[in-house]
């Protein structure tokens, strides 16, 4: 798997733009880049994944560069519940096996 | 269930005794995991079943770490003769099937504590 590189901790101010950024400049052409977190006490949390072409649902968007090397999360209007840390993981969609976690990106946002 | 659901949601226990760790995955989930996170730490991968096999174990720290999965559901997570070391919060996760990643659902975990 490509391995992926996240700045450890972002600040992010209630009801602005949370922009998370991920560079995986080793990435295949195969592999995904997938989002979780992880809000205090819990399990990891699916958010968003995607190939190449820009994602978006009802919890993020997700901006792949054209060159595949980095992606940015984007939490449009971050709340005090978007408090977590957030996983960039580059994976074979399908593989089997299970998902590695990194050190991911503590966002703290505050009001 | 309606998620995964793991017992006991918190362990205290002496060191060199031995514990359980249950996961009750979402039912018909085929794919069943295991991590550990240390306090302050990422999650560590300890194993992996497809059914009730588990291809994958090589996450598993020592041989006082053991794993088994029934009937394609419940999974217990056994630690023989604790050390303070294994102090930590133990997740499980499951999904459809192996690598559907957008379906992996995690239980909020049990937290161990070996005094």
């Amino acid at each position: 798997d490509a391995k992926t590189t996240q700045p450890p901790s972002m600040d992010c101010a209630e009801g602005r733009a949370a922009n998370l950024p991920c560079n995986h400049s080793t990435i295949s052409g195969n592999e995904y880049v997938y989002w979780y977190r992880q809000i205090h006490s819990q399990g990891p949390q699916y958010i968003i994944h995607g190939l190449k072409n820009n994602e978006t649902n009802e919890m993020a968007s997700l901006i792949i560069t054209e060159d595949r090397k980095s992606s940015t999360l984007i939490l449009p209007h971050a709340t005090l519940r978007d408090t977590a840390v957030y996983y960039c993981i580059v994976r074979v969609d399908n593989a089997g096996n299970m998902l590695t976690f990194g050190g991911g990106t503590r966002l703290m946002v505050k009001p | 269930g309606a998620g995964v659901s793991q017992s006991p949601s918190n362990k205290v226990t002496e060191k060199g005794k031995d514990v359980e760790l249950r996961c009750d995955p979402i039912s018909g989930h085929t794919a069943l995991y295991w991590y550990r996170q240390r306090l302050g730490q990422g999650l560590e991968f300890l194993i992996y079943f497809q059914g009730n096999s588990a291809p994958d174990k090589s996450g598993l720290p020592s041989d006082r770490f053991s794993a088994e999965r029934t009937g394609e559901s419940v999974s217990t997570l056994t630690i023989q003769r604790t050390q303070q070391e294994d102090s930590a919060v133990y997740l499980c996760a499951s999904s459809p099937t192996s690598g559907s990643y957008e379906k992996l659902f995690f239980g909020s975990g049990t937290q161990l504590s070996v005094l």
